[in-house]
């Protein structure tokens, strides 16, 4: 079945440096892949969504990049903000979408 | 718009009863999807439904089910309560079928089951 690993270990940065998460997977190569964040308590929040012909993806301060090679995408917030603390998810879709797998999720602290 | 309403928001149970959790979806959407999140195995895709049809389908028991009504909003019934299905259950919706689309997520509704 799909494994899908992002770092377990809480990741802390100082304010306005950029976080990078990672996000690792195997066993088949997904369609789509998507960034949500979640905060404690309450539901995720859909932040990006990258495809497999896709290298990059922007919006606002937030890129997602897409290496179907190495199995992994990559998730930057620059300039960070207090307020950008919570827990990230990737997410992946096979093609025909009847395969769809969360990652465990890191959290990040942005730290004033 | 109002957003995704899931109720009850919380819920306790005893093993071997049966629970009902609701989902209504924003205004317009006809895809209602259902996950369970626990800390063990985060959060995991239950099933999908779009226009009252079920398109897609997780990896769970038979003893986990849902429907979905005319109007979009979802039911997702899960019987004979194991202390296993303790968790946060989320619905999510969207416009379209299939994951692709953007997906908005309600609250929750935290089940313990003792």
């Amino acid at each position: 079945s799909q494994k899908i690993e992002q770092n377990s270990e809480a990741l802390n940065i100082q304010e306005g440096k950029t976080a990078t998460l990672t996000c690792n997977y195997t066993n088949y190569s997904p369609a789509y892949l998507q960034w949500y964040r979640q905060d404690p308590g309450r539901g995720p929040v859909f932040l990006l969504l990258i495809r497999e012909n896709e290298k990059e993806k922007r919006k606002e301060r937030l890129k997602v990049t897409f290496d179907t090679t190495l199995k992994q995408s990559l998730f930057h917030i620059t300039a960070s903000q207090p307020a950008d603390s919570a827990t990230y998810l990737c997410a992946l879709a096979s093609y025909n979408f009847n395969k769809f797998y969360f990652g465990s999720g890191t959290k990040l602290n942005v730290k004033p | 718009k109002a957003g995704v309403t899931q109720t009850p928001r919380y819920l306790i149970k005893t093993r071997g009863q049966q629970v009902t959790l609701s989902c209504s979806p924003i205004s317009g959407h006809r895809s209602v999807s259902w996950y369970q999140q626990t800390p063990g195995q985060g959060l995991q895709f239950l099933f999908e439904y779009f226009s009252e049809t079920q398109r897609n389908k997780g990896n769970f028991p038979g003893r986990f089910s849902g429907r979905q009504f005319s109007n979009s909003r979802s039911e997702m019934n899960v019987s004979t309560l194991e202390l296993g299905d303790s968790a946060l259950y989320l619905c999510a919706s969207s416009s379209y079928s299939g994951h692709y689309n953007e997906q908005f997520f309600g609250p929750g509704t935290r089940l313990t089951v003792l």
